[in-house]
């Protein structure tokens, strides 16, 4: 049972577009949303996280938009360069119990074209 | 920088041998989880430790998986016998501890296995 659902599988964007991944989950227990950003043969590698207590987040290009009602968050790139081009993963966690482990979407492989 | 270093990089197996994977997290790390990622997919939990306590094992085949972390320190994680749906990349990785200032988990390169 998938327990953060992401869409979409692949993403293909222009350099400077914007390209928006989506998330969703169903645990309202969870309580941290981070993405990660994965190089091929590459571990994964955190690039910004949300807690539910706010709607947006902001780390230079990268953005987190979180809707704690519908239980989606998603992640906006500006100005996408050809460097940008990973597979991103969405995930989730609870904070208030020991095991914080962390469960992950599916990925999205994004290729931004110079 | 601290990284968190995985050994080997690449393994091949046969079906039916046993095959094992190191991990050594960031200096200071109490909380070390073993990921499996298939490829295509997002990684998902066999392990996690706090300090040397297993925290979470539930995902664990325990059949024909183990882990251990005897000091709190380096861990290792076990296969045997390696079947052919075990190919994936296995991945380590460690946090701080608990709470939210202390939760990024920094990860490690992983282990590439493919059982042939």
């Amino acid at each position: 049972q998938q327990q953060v659902k992401q869409s979409p599988q692949s993403l293909i964007v222009q350099k400077g577009g914007i390209p928006i991944i989506n998330c969703a989950y169903e645990n309202t227990a969870f309580d941290y949303f981070p993405w990660y950003q994965q190089f091929p043969g590459k571990g994964p590698a955190l690039l910004i996280a949300i807690r539910p207590d706010v709607s947006e987040k902001k780390e230079g290009r990268f953005t987190i938009s979180f809707n704690k009602s519908a239980k989606q968050f998603s992640l906006h790139i500006m100005d996408s360069q050809p460097g940008d081009s990973a597979t991103y993963f969405c995930a989730a966690s609870t904070l208030r119990t020991g095991a914080n482990n962390l469960f992950f979407g599916t990925g999205t492989r994004l290729t931004v074209i110079p | 920088e601290a990284e968190v270093a995985q050994s080997p990089r690449y393994k091949i197996t046969e079906k039916s041998q046993a095959v094992a994977f190191w991990c050594d997290p960031i200096s200071g790390h109490a909380t070390l989880y073993w990921y499996r990622q298939i490829l295509g997919q997002g990684p998902e939990l066999l392990v996690q430790f706090q300090d040397e306590s297993v925290v979470d094992d539930s995902q664990l085949p325990k059949d024909r998986f183990s882990a251990e972390r005897l000091k709190g320190v380096d861990s290792t994680l076990k296969i045997q016998p390696a079947e052919l749906g075990d190919s994936a990349m296995y991945l380590c990785a460690s946090s701080p501890g608990q709470g939210f200032m202390n939760t990024e988990a920094f990860f490690g390169q992983g282990t590439r296995l493919t059982v042939v």
